[in-house]
């Protein structure tokens, strides 16, 4: 089984700041077929579902602020808020569908207001 | 728009069956995606349960393989989720979902479900 490892757990970023979470993946979940990443990016807060924020490793989620931007390949993948908001306060997830319909989440980073 | 709507007990007995109904709406299952049950105990992260097909394939979380039937109605337009043998380590929030492609767009808010 693919294994996703965030990293760090916690993170504490001042407002306006730029904010970087990373996501490792314990085998490629690129694939070659189509040449897309199958990497997704959750944001989580308290009392809510998760909301999906970016997929294709970097594809934003209509809706989503273009502060938010994912990058990465191969195993190692990175979501960065490039200007910290209040409302960004939240639990940030990665999760791999390559191995779709199962799937895999990192465990989660709890990101705060320095 | 697709919504989904949980339902069921917020409480069960340990060793009985956990059973749960999601509620589509906007949206025909018959029309396709997968269908799936996530989980996420108090405080801790998400987890896959199983997903369904609207043909009725079913794939499941090997952890939880032994435990666990999702089942689908299309004439309801919903989907099922029993959990048997419940422990306290069954404890958690339950979500179902619509992963299109893999990526989960459409959640449902959740409802939590407390073995005890």
């Amino acid at each position: 089984d693919i294994v996703m490892t965030q990293s760090p757990d916690s993170l504490a970023v001042s407002l306006g700041e730029r904010a970087t979470i990373n996501c490792k993946s314990s085998q490629s979940v690129l694939k070659s077929s189509n040449n897309k990443h199958y990497l997704a990016w959750y944001q989580q807060k308290p009392g809510q579902p998760p909301k999906l924020l970016i997929y294709w490793a970097s594809t934003r989620e209509s809706g989503v602020p273009d502060r938010f931007s994912g990058s990465g390949s191969g195993t190692d993948f990175t979501l960065t808020i490039s200007s910290l908001q209040a409302e960004d306060v939240a639990v940030y997830y990665c999760q791999q569908y390559y191995s779709s319909p199962s799937y895999i989440f990192g465990q989660g980073t709890k990101l705060e207001i320095k | 728009q697709v919504q989904l709507q949980e339902s069921g007990p917020g409480l069960v007995n340990p060793t009985e069956t956990l059973s749960l109904t999601c509620a589509v709406s906007g949206y025909s299952i018959l029309s396709g995606y997968y269908w799936g049950w996530f989980r996420q105990p108090p405080g801790k992260g998400l987890e896959w349960i199983g997903s369904i097909f609207h043909t009725g394939t079913t794939y499941y979380n090997p952890s939880l393989n032994s435990r666990v039937i999702i089942s689908v109605d299309t004439s309801k337009n919903q989907i099922s989720l029993r959990l048997n043998f419940v422990t306290a380590a069954d404890t958690a929030v339950y979500f179902c979902a619509r992963p299109d492609s893999g990526y989960v767009a459409y959640w449902g808010q959740g409802t939590l479900v407390t073995v005890s």
